[in-house]
């Protein structure tokens, strides 16, 4: 079974400055998936960025990047530039896509409530 | 549609009751998946249906939860005999393909049902 750990409940930062929110995980698969998800207080869960366990260059999505660390099972996200719009809980996820065949189930982590101020 | 919606968004159950949560996914989407999130952690996988097919319903807490897509398109989770450990909010989300782990996971709203 796999396993996602964010060991940060709470985490603030000013508006325009940088954050970066970890997470840990554990698999003996090779071949998954990794993700982020924002979940603003309005609660609909959104995608944030994306990462392919086989690809070594780590995913980018405008003010949005990741850390992908294969070996060490990290998988942190870095937020620039912060807006007041990005506080949100964050989560992060993973679909494991052993033999290819894997539907998307997502185990999350506990989630990182992130405050933006102004 | 435009997006995943579910419904009712808040659903006030005395503990014994019967609910019936909806979902409605983006139109086309092959995947739903049922998510359960309690207060202040991340969501838990409850089922997967593939078309009208339930392929995965292992993380469906006791034989009080139930749940279906008879069409293939609108799904109901069915919640017997309520109790106050059910208390939580129910998400759904749709993906458009059926063995692709890498679709995006589009969530609706959720519901949150409070067991008195």
């Amino acid at each position: 079974a796999q396993t996602v750990t964010q060991s940060q409940p709470e985490m603030s930062v000013q508006e325009a400055e940088t954050v970066t929110l970890s997470c840990t995980y554990d698999t003996s698969e090779s071949n998954y998936y990794l993700f982020w998800y924002k979940q603003p207080p309005s609660r609909q869960m959104i995608l944030v960025i994306r990462q392919e366990a086989y690809k070594q260059q780590n995913a980018t999505e405008n003010r949005f990047s990741v850390n992908f660390q294969k070996a060490a099972k990290s998988f942190s996200l870095k937020i620039s530039d912060s807006q007041l719009g990005d506080t949100a809980m964050y989560f992060c996820a993973f679909i494991s896509n052993a033999g290819g065949t894997s539907y998307g189930k997502l185990t999350f982590g506990q989630g990182t409530i992130l405050t933006v101020h102004p | 549609g435009a997006g995943v919606s579910q419904s009712p968004r808040y659903k006030v159950a005395k503990r014994g009751q019967d609910v019936a949560l909806r979902c409605d996914p983006i139109s086309g989407h092959v995947s739903l998946f049922w998510y359960q999130q309690a207060l202040g952690q991340g969501p838990e996988f409850l089922t997967y249906f593939q078309n009208e097919a339930q392929l995965d319903k292992s993380g469906l807490p006791s034989d009080r939860f139930f749940a279906e897509r008879p069409e293939g398109s609108v799904s109901t989770l069915k919640i017997q005999r309520t109790q106050q450990e059910d208390s939580a909010v129910y998400l759904c989300a749709s993906s458009l393909g059926g063995l692709a782990a890498r679709d995006t996971q589009y969530f609706g709203p959720g519901t949150r049902l409070t067991v008195l």
